[in-house]
């Protein structure tokens, strides 16, 4: 079956460290990628996209994911965290072809002021 | 533009009684997606509509769960009856089309005791 996976489920982090969040996938054929954020609170909401192109994605409030199709990873990161990136992310493949989604089980972000 | 809405946000009931959703898309989106995330969990899809057609509902578990989308707009999930590891919160979402960003409702919180 397909999968993806977060590998770190909670991560602490002071203001101004830099990020990284692991997705890795196994879907082989061609895939959506995304990662979506929710905030404490609010609704699921897109943080960037990549379909085809520049595997270098850039998304909204300074963060960017890098398309590693060799390692089918597709990890998120963001030079410098605020607190108010506190939240939970989420690393989603969409196969090609069948739109069917999977998401992967979330990491837990707290940024400390 | 208005977002998804769902509702009811909070629903608290016996198992074996019955429940349900309720979901109004954005307008315009031809895609309807309903998924389960039990705690501690990314979400599952349930099922994906395409327009009123279901495109995908491997993962419901259909002795116990429905859902119908009358007229290619509002959807209902309903489960009937529910079991304790229905608790979870259900979420709606839809996009322009399968393959596409997915915009979420704020969820629907069941708690089955």
């Amino acid at each position: 079956a397909q999968s993806v996976s977060q590998h770190n489920h909670h991560v602490i982090l002071s203001e101004a460290a830099s990020l990284e969040l692991g997705c890795n996938y196994s879907y082989g054929g061609t895939v959506n990628l995304f990662w979506y954020v929710q905030y404490p609170g609010q609704h699921l909401q897109l943080l960037l996209k990549y379909f085809s192109g520049d595997p270098l994605v850039k998304g909204i409030k300074g963060f960017e994911a890098e398309f590693i199709k060799s390692k089918f990873s597709f990890n998120l990161r963001k030079p410098s965290v605020q607190w108010s990136d506190t939240a939970e992310y989420f690393c989603a493949v969409n196969e090609g072809g069948t739109y069917k989604y999977i998401f992967g089980t979330g990491t837990r972000l707290k940024v400390l002021a | 533009e208005a977002g998804v809405a769902q509702s009811p946000r909070y629903k608290i009931i016996e198992k074996r009684q019955s429940v349900a959703f309720w979901c109004n898309p954005i307008s315009g989106h031809a895609t309807l997606y309903w998924y389960q995330q039990i705690l501690g969990q990314g979400p599952k899809l349930l099922i994906q509509f395409q327009n009123n057609g279901v495109v995908d509902d491997s993962q419901l578990p259909k002795d116990r769960f429905s859902a119908e989308r009358l007229k290619g707009v509002d959807s209902t999930l309903k489960i009937q009856p529910a079991k304790l590891e229905d608790s979870a919160v259900y979420l709606c979402a839809s996009s322009l089309y399968g393959g596409n960003e997915q915009f979420f409702g704020p969820g629907t919180r069941l708690t089955v005791l």
